[in-house]
């Protein structure tokens, strides 16, 4: 079945570092990736998504690249703010229900 | 636009009892999923609902169950609670001409507590 596998945290970065989440897939066929947030005491906010090879998804200054020869859609940001604290979950689906990864949880400190 | 909702936030049942979690999707979406997420882990996909069917389900045991209405509205059931049922129940709604059944947006959830 698919799978999906991101970096463990926590990742704990100062304001304005750069910031790369790690994320690989495995699937039949070429499913759509998404990276998911989830904030404290809430449920998931659609980051961004991308439903093809080489496709880039962005949003709120966060980027990823649909990469098929390495499964992978690894999560960018150039300058993180504190208000970026969340956790993080990377996502594969299409015909197939979303199968998610574990979660990176991310701490921003001024 | 009103996202998508879920009734109630909190729950607290003991073993064995039975309850009821309660979704309204998104404007303009037909197509309900449900998810479970235990405390540090990603969601787990239950069951998915459009057109009043169960369309896909995932591995969870027949304890669990759901409805579609006919405003596109679900509710999630699960019969003789367990320990092991405590979790973060997430529904996500979805449109095939609006972004796609594979694009689902989430509701805040329901914490359910089985003591």
């Amino acid at each position: 079945g698919n799978s999906v596998t991101q970096m463990e945290g926590p990742v704990t970065l100062s304001e304005e570092a750069f910031l790369t989440i790690n994320c690989t897939y495995t699937a039949t066929g070429y499913p759509s990736l998404f990276w998911y947030v989830q904030y404290p005491g809430e449920g998931l906010q659609l980051l961004l998504k991308a439903t093809k090879a080489d496709d880039k998804g962005s949003n709120k200054g966060f980027e990823a690249t649909y990469r098929k020869e390495t499964t992978s859609f690894h999560l960018e940001k150039g300058s993180v703010q504190v208000s970026d604290s969340a956790v993080y979950f990377c996502a594969s689906g299409g015909n197939t229900p979303l199968v998610f990864g574990k979660g990176t949880r991310l701490s921003v400190i001024a | 636009d009103a996202g998508v909702t879920q009734s109630p936030t909190h729950l607290i049942k003991t073993r064995g009892q039975q309850v009821t979690l309660r979704c309204s999707p998104k404007s303009g979406h037909d197509t309900v999923s449900w998810y479970q997420q235990a405390l540090g882990q990603g969601p787990q996909f239950i069951f998915q609902y459009y057109e009043e069917e169960e369309r896909q389900r995932g591995n969870f045991p027949d304890r669990f169950s759901g409805h579609q209405f006919p405003n596109y509205s679900s509710e999630l059931n699960v019969n003789a609670l367990l320990l092991g049922d405590s979790a973060l129940y997430l529904c996500a709604s979805s449109s095939p001409i609006l972004g796609g059944r594979e694009t689902q947006y989430f509701g805040p959830g329901t914490r359910l507590l089985v003591l």
